[in-house]
């Protein structure tokens, strides 16, 4: 499985789009890349998910590469129920998760 | 419809003992994984189960084990265990899509901390 590079913190104003960045450069070409998110004390939750396209759903955009290196996840409009540990998995058979990047949404 | 469910929440063992932590997957889920998270890290991937078998397995050593039933729930049985041993471990459940190809949409649920004194 590929790994993965993400910063480990970021904040991001309340309203505010929060771009969570994701450097994957050894991605094979039948990986996925997929997002997660864990707030405290809960386990992790899906976000999204795309092999080559961009994606977008009620949650957040995913934004790869044309050469599939790298990802961006978007949260439009941030809030402080965003607050969380955001994952950023590439995945060919089984999900290896790193240490992802702590976002804390701020007021 | 009922998530992914863990039992007990807590648990508190002592070094050597033994112990089994239960999952229940997502209606419709047959597919089971199971993840250990020590505080402040990520979680790392234990195994798979699938049709009651083993289908992929994490680097942990054979005191970890588990068991899928009919019904697709599972446990996790961890032998003598060490103080290291204490986190939180979470079960995930999926369904397969096709060829046996597991989907890796994971539903987890909130997990059981696990103490070892």
């Amino acid at each position: 499985d590929a790994k993965t590079t993400q910063p480990p913190s970021m904040d991001c104003a309340e309203g505010r789009a929060a771009n969570l960045p994701c450097n994957h450069s050894t991605i094979s070409g039948n990986e996925y890349v997929y997002w997660y998110r864990q707030i405290h004390s809960q386990g992790p939750q899906y976000i999204i998910h795309g092999l080559k396209n961009n994606e977008t759903n009620e949650m957040a955009s995913l934004i790869i590469t044309e050469d599939r290196k790298s990802s961006t996840l978007i949260l439009p409009h941030a809030t402080l129920r965003d607050t969380a540990v955001y994952y950023c998995i590439v995945s060919g058979g089984k999900l290896i998760f790193g240490q992802g990047t702590e976002l804390s949404v701020k007021p | 419809d009922a998530g992914v469910t863990q039992s007990p929440t807590h648990l508190i063992k002592t070094r050597g003992q033994q112990v089994t932590l239960r999952c229940s997957p997502k209606s419709g889920h047959d597919t089971v994984s199971w993840y250990q998270q020590a505080l402040g890290q990520g979680p790392q991937f234990i195994f798979q189960y699938y049709e009651e078998e083993e289908r992929q397995r994490g680097n942990f050593p054979d005191r970890f084990s588990g068991h899928q039933f009919p019904n697709y729930s599972s446990e996790l049985n961890v032998n003598a265990l060490l103080l290291g041993d204490s986190a939180l471990y979470l079960c995930a459940s999926s369904s397969v899509i096709g060829a046996g190809q597991p989907n890796e949409k994971l539903f987890f649920g909130s997990g059981t901390q696990l103490s070892v004194l």
